[in-house]
């Protein structure tokens, strides 16, 4: 079946613009998550939602940053203002449920932000 | 707090030599720990995972990872190396604290280069 996918693949954006992400998870997973990825390190978690609710945004750096996932299924990162710190490869994965660890995440290809 | 530290940025093997890749973790509780591998323009892959069931996981592609409470190491290796297994591996661990999204904290990754 189909994996998680991510669009668009590529963002470049200048300082001060809106941007939207797009995360299509697999189908039928109720647990989808965002993640950010600099240049040089491993992913950091942004959000989390357990269906349509974020159940954790701990990781959303700050009030730009702002993610929907308003039917349960398709979710849109949105960043406010970009700055060019914001510059970064946004990861999207999904999983069947949340409560076991078991549960491994799919990640998607992600979308690779440049903010000019 | 839950951390993983991966030694080596870079690492470089010969085809057919082993491959050893590091990781070390700092967890409050018994953690789930996970690797992952990254091709160029891919989502990240789940190679192998830790779960309590035994030490010694083995995962695709000929890879097994060892888990050491004892030196709070992860470490990766596969027998002989092969072209293909160039690619930059992440180490992670899973949140486990009650109510937690269970979102992974990811090292910093390591790029594997095989030498022909």
């Amino acid at each position: 079946g189909a994996g998680v996918s991510q669009t668009p693949s590529n963002k470049v954006t200048e300082k001060g613009k809106y941007v939207e992400l797009r995360c299509d998870p697999i189908s039928g997973h109720t647990a989808l998550y965002w993640y950010r990825q600099s240049l040089g390190q491993g992913p950091e978690f942004l959000i989390y939602f357990q269906g349509t609710g974020a159940a954790d945004d701990s990781g959303l750096p700050n009030d730009r940053f702002f993610a929907v996932r308003p039917e349960g299924s398709v979710s849109t990162l949105k960043i406010q203002r970009t700055e060019r710190g914001d510059s970064a490869v946004y990861l999207c994965a999904s999983s069947l449920i949340r409560t076991s660890p078991y549960n491994e995440q799919f990640f998607g290809p992600g979308t690779r932000l440049t903010v000019l | 707090a839950q951390s993983v530290t991966q030694l080596g940025s870079h690492v470089s093997v010969s085809e057919g030599a082993l491959v050893l890749l590091r990781c070390n973790y700092s967890s409050s509780v018994p953690p789930y720990l996970f690797w992952y591998v990254q091709y160029p323009n891919q989502g990240l892959q789940l190679l192998l995972k830790y779960t309590s069931a035994a030490t010694l996981v083995k995962g695709i592609n000929g890879f097994e990872a060892e888990f050491k409470k004892s030196e709070t190491s992860f470490h990766l290796t596969k027998p002989s190396a092969h072209m293909s297994d160039a690619a930059e591996y992440f180490c992670a661990v899973s949140d486990l604290r009650a109510g937690s999204a269970r979102q992974l904290t990811f090292g910093s990754g390591t790029q594997l280069t095989v030498l022909p």
